[in-house]
């Protein structure tokens, strides 16, 4: 059975910094492209940033570019997204979330199957 | 690649048909997701490459469209189907979600 345990949410001050981890379980982690998803408060679903399977390249929203990094560590099967100069508009629930199907397996797999609990994350002086 | 998706709220009853429209801003081919999300809960995928049924989701959910015109159906509503759902287009990064459609109970 897929998991995805995300951790470190909390509250930061505006212009703070955080990591968050999302540790997995259950499947082959370093087949599979993993994205970070958020929801604000009340709101829809934003896709934040995107990783490929062997963690070469990475994509970001414009909206975090330049602020939030994204990583994983196939060693320990594990995503990271470090977020720093945060904002009020950053405050969500952050979802890490696995690519549909493989790039070895798909032309296309960017869909999400499995995903995370969710952690919390507030920006907020 | 903007998601507009129709309508933002659906009041329906248990047995109904239900129809919602995802509809992007330029070509997006067959990438199209849909996700079904009940309150304080992870999004869940029900149809993917526009048309795929994922493993496990009720027959009665069904995709079909291309190009920039999609739609979800729900042949016949049951109570647990009552949730918002999302398109997500990934023909291209960045991914970009719908805005959501609340199912609700009339």
């Amino acid at each position: 059975e897929v998991q995805l345990l995300e951790s470190g949410g909390g509250l930061v001050q505006p212009g703070g910094s955080l990591r968050l981890s999302c540790a997995a379980s259950g499947f082959t982690f370093n087949f599979y492209a993993m994205s970070w998803v958020r929801q604000a408060p009340g709101k829809g679903l934003e896709w934040v940033s995107a990783v490929s399977d062997s963690g070469g390249t990475t994509y970001y929203a414009d909206s975090v570019k330049g602020r939030f990094t994204i990583s994983r560590d196939n060693s320990q099967n594990t995503l990271y997204l470090q977020m720093n100069s945060l904002r009020a508009d950053d405050t969500a629930v952050y979802f890490c979330a696995k690519d549909g199907c493989s790039s070895t397996s798909c032309y296309n797999g960017r869909y999400f199957d499995s995903w995370g609990q969710g952690s919390l994350v507030t920006v907020s002086s | 690649i903007q998601m507009t998706q129709s309508p933002s709220t659906l009041s329906v009853s248990v047995g109904d048909r239900v129809t919602i429209t995802c509809r992007a801003s330029q070509s997006i081919s067959i990438w199209l997701a849909w996700y079904q999300q009940k309150p304080g809960k992870a999004p869940k995928v029900l149809i993917y490459k526009a048309s795929s049924l994922e493993r496990g989701v009720p027959s009665r959910f069904s995709g079909s469209g291309s190009g920039t015109e999609f739609t979800l159906t729900i042949s016949s509503l049951q109570p647990d189907d009552f949730a918002t759902y999302y398109c997500q287009q990934y023909n291209s990064y960045s991914l970009t979600f719908g805005g959501g459609t609340k199912v609700e109970i009339k």
